[in-house]
């Protein structure tokens, strides 16, 4: 059964630094990793995914993937406070398609 | 934006009652699955289906839930006999095919069990 870990739990930035989230699985197979924000009230959000080892870039969000390590990193540039939300980490299992997720990383950028 | 829609948003339930939520998946979307999320982000899958077929199902499922997706209908969750343990977030997700698409959530229903 996949485990997802993230850290830390919570996270605390000022606005304008860069917010670094880090995820682990336990299953190194073919596999997309997603990250979702989730806002209060609301249901999560899909930011970015990647599928092979590297990084992604989109806008102000990076994703690193090594799978050796089990590891998948997302890192946010200019942390703006519209950006303080849980953060999931969540791997796709390629042949049901359900996700596995991580318990979260309450990220908050104060003004 | 997600265009998957929930009812109701809240339910309150008496432990033993029924308790039933329906999800609209986004259109062109023939695979939904749910997920309960208690109140310590704590996610666990449900059930997923393909068009009105079930692809996936956990053992609790089997036992005191049910789901369906009938043709033209909404997709429905039912508790038969609710417990206390029972009270979480639960979102229903859409997606365009199962494998490893990204899944468009709904706002979820919070059913609080007294």
């Amino acid at each position: 059964q996949e485990k997802v870990q993230q850290s830390p739990e919570s996270l605390i930035v000022p606005e304008g630094a860069m917010s670094s989230l880090n995820c682990t699985f336990s299953n190194s197979a073919s596999q997309s990793i997603w990250w979702y924000q989730q806002h209060p009230g609301k249901g999560p959000e899909a930011l970015i995914s990647i599928f092979s080892n590297g990084n992604k870039k989109e806008g102000r969000l990076t994703v690193y993937l090594n799978r050796a390590s089990l590891h998948v990193s997302l890192h946010i540039r200019d942390s703006q406070p519209s950006d303080s939300a849980v953060y999931l980490c969540a791997v796709s299992n390629t042949n049901t398609g359900k996700l596995t997720f991580g318990d979260g990383t309450v990220l908050t950028v104060k003004p | 934006n997600s265009k998957v829609i929930q009812t109701p948003r809240y339910l309150v339930k008496g432990q033993g009652q029924k308790a039933k939520m329906r999800c609209i998946p986004e259109k062109g979307h023939p695979v939904v699955f749910w997920y309960q999320q208690n109140k310590n982000n704590e996610f666990k899958f449900l059930i997923n289906f393909q068009n009105q077929e079930v692809l996936q199902q956990i053992d609790m499922t089997e036992k005191r839930f049910s789901a369906e997706c009938p043709s033209n209908s909404p997709c429905s969750l039912e508790i038969q006999s609710s417990e206390a343990g029972d009270s979480a977030l639960y979102l229903c997700a859409s997606s365009q095919h199962w494998g490893g698409a990204e899944q468009f959530f709904g706002p979820g229903t919070r059913l609080t069990v007294l």
